[in-house]
């Protein structure tokens, strides 16, 4: 069964650092693009980005470039997102999900069950 | 970036009717579109993707259709299980992925 396990609930200050995770399992991970969602009552489901674990390739919207970085440690088939220097406006749940189909940059098919990230002084 | 505009904000309907949402997008995104369900306090899940391809294990009453600006999700036959937030996603811009602001399905 192929599944995304992310890491518990946060509560942080502003200007704290960051680094939370999802270990999957079930599949070649390295061979499938995983994505960042991010999702906020005022703004809904928001795209962070997208970074494909064979080679660390990346792409990142706009609106979250610089402030956050995505990465892959291949050894323990686990993706991590994280924050040099939270703000109040970064609580959200964040949820990982696993592209579709190997190599594409394709549709959400299976999806973490998010973390909660809350930061206030 | 690719705006989607979901509408109705609210749909409002009794078990076997047919739900009809839709998702209208800035530009063309061709058919890189997918449909998403979310129920309170879970995640999205995958019902349609390419416009109108089900996901694997999704019913067959979930279908979509539509091309370039113009997408649509119909539920044939409401059952109470579908009452949810349904989002449409487009990808057809690698840098600009985005979601719809979502519509909620009530079963009365």
């Amino acid at each position: 069964e192929v599944q995304l396990v992310q890491s518990g609930t946060e509560v942080k200050k502003p200007g704290e650092s960051l680094k939370i995770s999802c270990k999957t399992s079930g599949y070649n991970f390295i061979s499938y693009w995983i994505g960042w969602v991010r999702q906020t009552p005022e703004k809904g489901l928001e795209w962070i980005g997208v970074i494909y674990p064979g080679d660390s390739d990346t792409r990142y919207s706009p609106s979250f470039r610089g402030h956050v970085t995505m990465s892959v440690d291949k050894s323990m088939s686990a993706a991590s997102l994280q924050w040099s220097t939270l703000q109040a406006s970064d609580t959200a749940i964040y949820y990982c999900a696993r592209c579709r189909v190997p190599y594409a940059r394709d549709a959400f098919d299976i999806w973490g069950e998010g973390t909660m990230v809350t930061v206030s002084s | 970036e690719i705006a989607l505009t979901q509408s109705p904000a609210t749909l409002s309907l009794s078990p076997g009717e047919r739900a009809t949402l839709s998702c209208r997008a800035s530009q063309t995104v061709r058919t890189y579109l997918a449909w998403y369900q979310q129920k309170p306090g879970q995640a999205p899940r995958l019902l349609i993707y390419d416009a109108s391809n089900r996901a694997t294990g999704i019913p067959a009453r979930f279908s979509g259709s539509g091309s370039g600006r113009d997408f649509t999700l119909t539920i044939s036959s409401l059952e109470p299980e579908d009452s949810a937030v349904y989002y449409c996603h487009q990808r057809s811009n690698v840098h600009t992925w985005t979601f719809g602001q979502g519509t909620k399905v009530e079963i009365k």
